[in-house]
């Protein structure tokens, strides 16, 4: 069935460095990838999605490029803020009813 | 801004106990969602349904049933809780499939003592 791995279960930075959360998939249909962003005592909420094949997308300051050769769609940032510190999960749709999520990674930013 | 509400926010019962979870959108979307989020495990699908009378099973359905009495309500019942049931549970919807942004309600904390 369709999986998505997350390797990163913690990630600690100081505000203004760059990051990137992996997101590694698998699948047999042709995927669809998403990521959401969970802040505390809040809700889960869109962040961005993919589009085609080797093609940046970007919402809010944070990109990902789907890598359908690697399988990877990888959250990056240039320079975090503290306002980034949040619960970041990867998704991957079947285009069909099933959203399936990765672990997710908690990003913690300090001073 | 898509509008997506649980109630209640915090509920504890007993095992064994009786519990029944809401959720009302008023998206006029058609697909709406139960998930539950355990540290560790992610968001896991519970139940899901594309339109008022009808229900699919999702990944983690046993102890669980749902039902879908309109397009807006959609709710999730627990008739014999247990303690494997303590999680944090979420409602969603989409327009039209897992493709489409899912759109979350605020949570339900749940624990089963």
């Amino acid at each position: 069935g369709d999986s998505v791995t997350q390797t990163e279960g913690l990630v600690t930075l100081t505000k203004g460095l760059p990051v990137m959360l992996n997101c590694t998939y698998q699948t047999t249909y042709s995927p669809f990838l998403f990521w959401y962003v969970q802040h505390l005592n809040e809700a889960p909420k869109l962040l961005l999605k993919s589009s085609t094949d080797n093609k940046r997308t970007e919402h809010q300051g944070f990109y990902a490029t789907l890598h359908k050769s690697s399988s990877s769609f990888h959250l990056q940032k240039s320079s975090v803020q503290l306002s980034d510190s949040a619960l970041y999960f990867c998704a991957l749709s079947d285009l069909g009813y099933k959203l399936t999520f990765g672990t997710g990674t908690s990003l913690l930013v300090d001073p | 801004e898509a509008a997506v509400t649980q109630s209640p926010r915090n509920k504890v019962t007993v095992t064994g106990g009786n519990v029944t979870l809401s959720c009302r959108q008023t998206n006029s979307h058609n697909y709406m969602y139960w998930y539950r989020q355990d540290t560790g495990h992610g968001l896991r699908l519970i139940h899901y349904s594309y339109g008022a009378g009808n229900l699919q099973i999702g990944d983690v359905p046993d102890g669980y049933k749902a039902t879908r009495t309109t397009q807006e309500d959609f709710f999730l019942l627990l008739e014999l809780a247990s303690p494997s049931q303590t999680s944090l549970y979420f409602c969603a919807s989409s327009e039209r499939d897992s493709a489409e942004t899912l759109y979350f309600g605020s949570g339900t904390r749940l624990t089963v003592l």
